[in-house]
């Protein structure tokens, strides 16, 4: 069954530590994003990619980085993780323009 | 002015009734509309897309679309508890590429 799958769904990690959020998609999608969401809050793209090799930073400023060298494999990562960094991140994926996007399950990030 | 605005609500409704949720957005360029359902911890999840003016029915929702108002609205029938979350509409605009604008969701209750 085609699906978008995030790893870890929760984590809870030391200041400091360096973590990759991972995010997947199996429907051949090119298009993908991180976007990230405090409780009761909107929706802040963080950033997107339209394909291979092909990454950009979104609407709100974020200190995380991401890579596409696969087209199914989207990953997020934080060099150094700080407590402002705790949020929830939510990886989508769309078939192309004006498609809607598809999200995975999020992963809830907790930095102490 | 947000791009895309929606009452924050809590929208309260009895089961049984119809819950009347919308959203405006500012770019009257854009060209595709959806709205999506996220339970509270979960990820949103797509309920309906729209990119014509008119309504489009799907089960119990409806969307409507007037884009000469820049207006998009879900309706919901026959209204359940299980249906009790926030909605969010989000909107591709005009020259974007399918970066989707979020609005900040309408919380809907429904009371049994």
């Amino acid at each position: 069954e085609a699906d978008i799958y995030q790893t870890p769904r929760y984590l809870v990690i030391g200041t400091g530590k360096k973590i990759t959020l991972e995010c997947s998609q199996t429907m051949g999608h090119d298009k993908m994003y991180w976007y990230q969401q405090d409780p009761g809050m909107e929706l802040h793209l963080i950033h997107y990619s339209y394909g291979v090799n092909s990454t950009e930073k979104g609407d709100l400023s974020s200190e995380s980085t991401v890579s596409r060298i696969r087209t199914e494999h989207f990953p997020l990562t934080l060099e150094s993780a700080r407590p402002s960094h705790t949020s929830q991140y939510l990886c989508a994926s769309s078939a192309g323009l004006n498609s809607p996007l598809h999200f995975g399950n999020g992963t809830r990030l907790t930095v102490t | 002015q947000k791009e895309v605005e929606q009452n924050s609500g809590p929208l309260s409704v009895p089961e049984g009734a119809i819950a009347s949720l919308n959203c405006t957005y500012s770019d009257r360029g854009s060209q595709s509309f959806f709205w999506y359902r996220q339970y509270s911890g979960k990820s949103p999840e797509l309920i309906m897309s729209i990119y014509s003016n008119g309504d489009k029915e799907d089960g119990r929702f409806t969307a409507q679309l007037n884009k000469a108002s820049q207006y998009v609205s879900l309706l919901i029938r026959d209204s359940q508890p299980s249906d009790s979350a926030t909605y969010l509409c989000a909107v591709n605009p005009r020259g974007t590429t399918n970066k989707l604008i979020f609005g900040t969701g309408t919380l809907l209750a429904v009371q049994p």
